[in-house]
């Protein structure tokens, strides 16, 4: 089975900061990297697939880049919106979800 | 507009059954593989069990192998997890997800205690 590490598990930025998080699959997974955010209560929201395919109506302040085993999610200019729990998915054997990162408001 | 909604869920003794529903609208439900995925209360999310378009393949973790099952009625646009043999770590948020997955339900709660 492929594992995903994900990192930061909490991570406290301020408005307009340029933040990064991280996924490192224990194999190689063709770049089936997607990435999600999740707002408490709701449900999760797809914002990057195939590690850099922006999802429609999703701002482009999100990328993402990566290959093989390292991913990368960035969130070039804080919003006040955007603070919420990200993580990352592979789906290239089955489905394995990191395990979140939670953005604070520092 | 895609919509998934669970319903079903609920609290259950330890051994018993459970069916959970998730009703699809807004695309074409039988061109789409759909799956399960759950989150236990404070921890992170995992995959359960998918269905391909066509309910001829499915696949499972191997922690509900012979205890859960998933399938669809493509007449109905409605995806289903018949889970038997309930264990109190089955306890957790159950989504309905479409595809990458790129949509997911709002979840539905399954509690599992005596």
């Amino acid at each position: 089975d492929i594992q995903m590490t994900q990192s930061p598990s909490f991570l406290s930025a301020s408005v307009g900061d340029r933040v990064t998080i991280n996924c490192k699959a224990s194999q190689n997974i063709n770049k089936y990297l997607n990435w999600y955010q999740q707002k408490l209560g709701e449900a999760p929201k797809r914002l990057i697939y195939n590690t850099n395919n922006l999802q429609t109506g999703i701002p482009s302040r999100f990328s993402g880049s990566g290959s093989g085993t390292d991913y990368t999610l960035t969130i070039s200019s804080l919003q006040p919106e955007d603070f919420a729990t990200y993580f990352c998915l592979q789906h290239n054997s089955f489905l394995t979800f990191g395990s979140g990162t939670k953005l604070e408001i520092k | 507009e895609v919509q998934l909604v669970e319903s079903g869920g609920g609290l259950v003794q330890p051994g018993r059954s459970m069916k959970l529903s998730c009703a699809a609208s807004g695309f074409t439900f039988s061109n789409y593989g759909m799956a399960w995925v759950r989150q236990a209360p404070t921890k992170g999310l995992e995959w359960v069990a998918t269905i391909s378009y066509d309910g001829s393949s499915t696949y499972y973790r191997d922690s509900v192998k012979g205890r859960f099952t998933i399938s669809r009625d493509n007449a109905k646009s409605t995806l289903y997890l018949q889970m038997n043999s309930l264990r109190s770590e089955d306890t957790a948020t159950y989504y309905c997800t479409r595809g990458g997955p790129d949509y997911w339900g709002q979840g539905v709660m399954v509690t599992v205690s005596s």
